[in-house]
């Protein structure tokens, strides 16, 4: 089946660790994103990538990075330099063409930082 | 700068009946607009996209309507079900962008279908 997978559903970590976030997708899409998404508001692009080894800063990039050094991967790594990085991360994926530009979320990673 | 917004925030029903979602967003130069259903702790479910040059999309119960000019776009649930409680979510894709392929997402209205 086609689709995106993140791993893993629930990461706890300390303050102070650099953590990374797994997003892969078999969908053939040559664009991929990491969302964020605190409770009561809606998703805040952090990073996007049209294409491999290139990608783009989004509204709240502070404290993250990311590599595209595969079509089907993006991982996330939060930084120590993130100051509340507690939240969902969600990553999604769409074509990079054309008109329509749908995109397709994977399940969603809870990160919680003590 | 796009910003989009949806009323109501919070929404309770009882089974069976028909109701409306509403999303607006500021800027009309959109490429498309997505509506999403997200379950508790759970990633986001494509529902309807409506591109811009179309005025509505349905699929079974569900009819999404598009008006640029005035910034606005309905979801309509018909005859809706317990199963349907959930956030309901609209994002658009800007068409003025530097570079890349930035959507901006409302804060959803949560639905709760009674019994």
């Amino acid at each position: 089946d086609g689709g995106i997978t993140q791993s893993p559903k629930y990461l706890f970590r300390k303050e102070g660790q650099n953590v990374t976030l797994s997003c892969e997708q078999n969908l053939n899409h040559d664009a991929m994103y990491w969302y964020r998404q605190d409770p009561g508001q809606g998703l805040r692009l952090i990073y996007y990538s049209q294409i491999v080894n290139d990608f783009q800063k989004g509204d709240i990039a502070e404290g993250y990075s990311v590599s595209r050094e595969k079509k089907e991967s993006f991982p996330l790594t939060v930084t120590s330099a993130q100051k509340n990085p507690t939240a969902f991360y969600l990553c999604a994926s769409s074509i990079s063409s054309g008109s329509s530009y749908e995109q397709y979320f994977g399940p969603g990673t809870r990160l919680t930082v003590t | 700068k796009q910003e989009v917004t949806q009323i109501p925030a919070a929404l309770s029903v009882p089974e069976g009946e028909n109701l409306v979602l509403n999303c607006s967003f500021t800027d009309s130069a959109i490429y498309n607009l997505q509506w999403f259903r997200q379950d508790p702790g759970k990633g986001l479910t494509s529902l309807l996209l409506i591109q811009s040059s179309q005025r509505e999309q349905t699929s079974g119960r569900l009819n999404a309507s598009l008006d640029k000019s005035s910034g606005r776009s309905t979801l309509y649930i018909a005859a809706s079900q317990p199963g349907d409680s959930a956030t309901y979510l609209c994002a658009v894709k800007r068409r003025r962008d530097n570079y890349g392929q930035n959507f901006v997402f409302g804060p959803g209205t949560r639905l709760s279908v009674l019994p």
